[in-house]
């Protein structure tokens, strides 16, 4: 089973809905993570949380919100989706060490039509 | 704040050839450097790192080197091998008060190898 683990793989939806896109890891890990991956972009993060109770806008949090539910769980939402935010998004784990290796789940490929 | 440049995009080479990416960073306090490999349908994984207290680093077939003096750090693979083909993510950080680094990526390499 995979260490983290993102829910759907793929979604299509249209401009205005709201989407929600979930993750869960079993590393243990207090660190999560969201990117986005765009064509010539490379990985920008989106928001990223210590723990529970702490969490913190990444460099393109606009258009985007969060929620971490347990360790385990962080979830990603875009409140009303607009075609931009058709990506490739990737929740990932670290531990709390310096320089902690980041572990990225499969990706959720969303198109906004 | 911190910018990263990789190139090329995409590198085509022959099985058994060497491959070179190469990434330039613009923030000189930036201190760690990891490689990470995306394969198709996958998420990217960690295959190498660089700290900026050492100038290189070899694990098997890959190797970084890191040029403070010119702010660039590059990756070489020898002996390619097909299922080297991947994109590869370049980055870097810096530490700050929070003890947390904000990695920042470059925008990938698709490299090919052909048997």
């Amino acid at each position: 089973d995979a260490d983290v683990t993102q829910t759907p793989r793929n979604r299509i939806t249209k401009t205005g809905k709201r989407i929600m896109l979930e993750c869960s890891q079993t590393k243990g890990h207090d660190r999560m993570y969201w990117y986005r991956q765009d064509p010539g972009l490379g990985l920008r993060l989106i928001y990223y949380s210590f723990d529970v109770k702490d969490i913190n806008k990444g460099e393109i949090s606009d258009g985007y919100s969060v929620s971490r539910q347990a360790q385990a769980k962080f979830s990603l939402s875009l409140e009303s989706a607009i075609p931009n935010q058709t990506a490739l998004y990737f929740c990932a784990t670290s531990g709390s060490a310096t320089n902690e290796k980041l572990f990225f789940g499969s990706g959720t490929q969303l198109s906004v039509l | 704040g911190e910018n990263v440049e990789q190139h090329p995009s995409t590198l085509s080479v022959q099985e058994g050839d060497s491959a070179v990416i190469k990434c330039t960073y613009s923030d000189s306090a930036s201190n760690y450097f990891p490689w990470y490999k995306q394969e198709l349908g996958k998420g990217p994984q960690l295959i190498i790192d660089i700290r900026s207290n050492v100038g290189e680093k070899k694990d098997q077939r890959i190797a970084v080197t890191l040029n403070k003096t010119a702010k660039h750090f590059s990756l070489h693979i020898t002996e390619t091998q097909p299922e080297d083909s991947a994109v590869y993510f370049c980055a870097a950080s810096k530490s700050v008060n929070t003890g947390f680094q904000k990695l920042v990526f470059g925008t990938g390499t698709r490299l090919l190898v052909s048997p």
